[in-house]
């Protein structure tokens, strides 16, 4: 069974740190780019970063750039983020997502989260 | 970045109604459009990507069609799983971003 699973969240203070971790099953993790989504409570989803399949490219979105670093490790099935300088802003729960992309014979039409974790809660209070 | 917007936000609705819902991006993202399901305590789940394909394991009572920069997704007949929060997202360019959501609620 494909799966993702999410660990490492918890209650951290304003200005500490935290890392999260993901564990993939059932599918060869070391080719799919991965993503970080997130979802403040009562809120929608927010894309955090992504990192390509063999660790060669990230990406971040404006709001956690230079304080998160995504990474990933291909032989363990894992992938984290390393969260800094957090903010109460930054409370959420946090997802990986497997990027697919869909093609037919020669053509690729399109692009989406088709794998998600369950999710780990993140929770940034004094 | 693209924003998407989606609406309404709120849809009240009955077991067994035909029920669509709309999203607009700001610009023209072509058929790159994904729809996610999300119940609530759970993560989303792909119901169709690329505009209107379907994803596999999901029931053909789901449906989505659109370009540009309007879409919209169909349900044919409402079953009580259904009850849930929809987000679209677009595909077309970095970062990919996600409309606010609409939550298809018990009238």
């Amino acid at each position: 069974e494909v799966q993702l699973e999410e660990s490492g969240g918890g209650l951290v203070q304003p200005g500490q740190s935290l890392r999260l971790s993901c564990v993939a099953s059932g599918f060869t993790f070391s080719t799919y780019e991965m993503n970080w989504v997130r979802q403040a409570p009562g809120k929608g989803l927010e894309w955090v970063s992504k990192i390509s399949s063999s660790a060669s490219s990230t990406n971040y979105a404006d709001s956690v750039k230079g304080r998160f670093t995504i990474s990933r490790d291909n032989a363990k099935n894992s992938l984290y983020l390393e969260m800094s300088s957090l903010r109460a802003e930054d409370t959420a729960v946090y997802y990986c997502a497997r990027r697919t992309i869909f093609c037919s014979g020669f053509s690729c039409y399109g692009d989406a989260f088709s794998i998600w974790g369950q999710g780990t809660m993140v929770t940034v209070s004094s | 970045d693209i924003q998407m917007t989606q609406s309404p936000s709120s849809l009240p609705a009955s077991v067994g109604d035909r029920v669509s819902f709309t999203c607009r991006a700001s610009q023209n993202i072509n058929g790159s459009l994904n729809w996610y399901q999300q119940r609530p305590g759970k993560a989303p789940r792909l119901l169709i990507y690329g505009a209107s394909s379907l994803q596999g394991g999901v029931p053909s009572r789901f449906s989505g069609t659109g370009s540009g920069t309007d879409f919209i997704l169909t349900i044919s007949s409402l079953q009580p799983e259904d009850f849930a929060t929809y987000y679209c997202q677009q595909s077309h360019s970095n970062p990919r971003t996600f409309g606010q959501g609409t939550k298809v609620e018990v009238k």
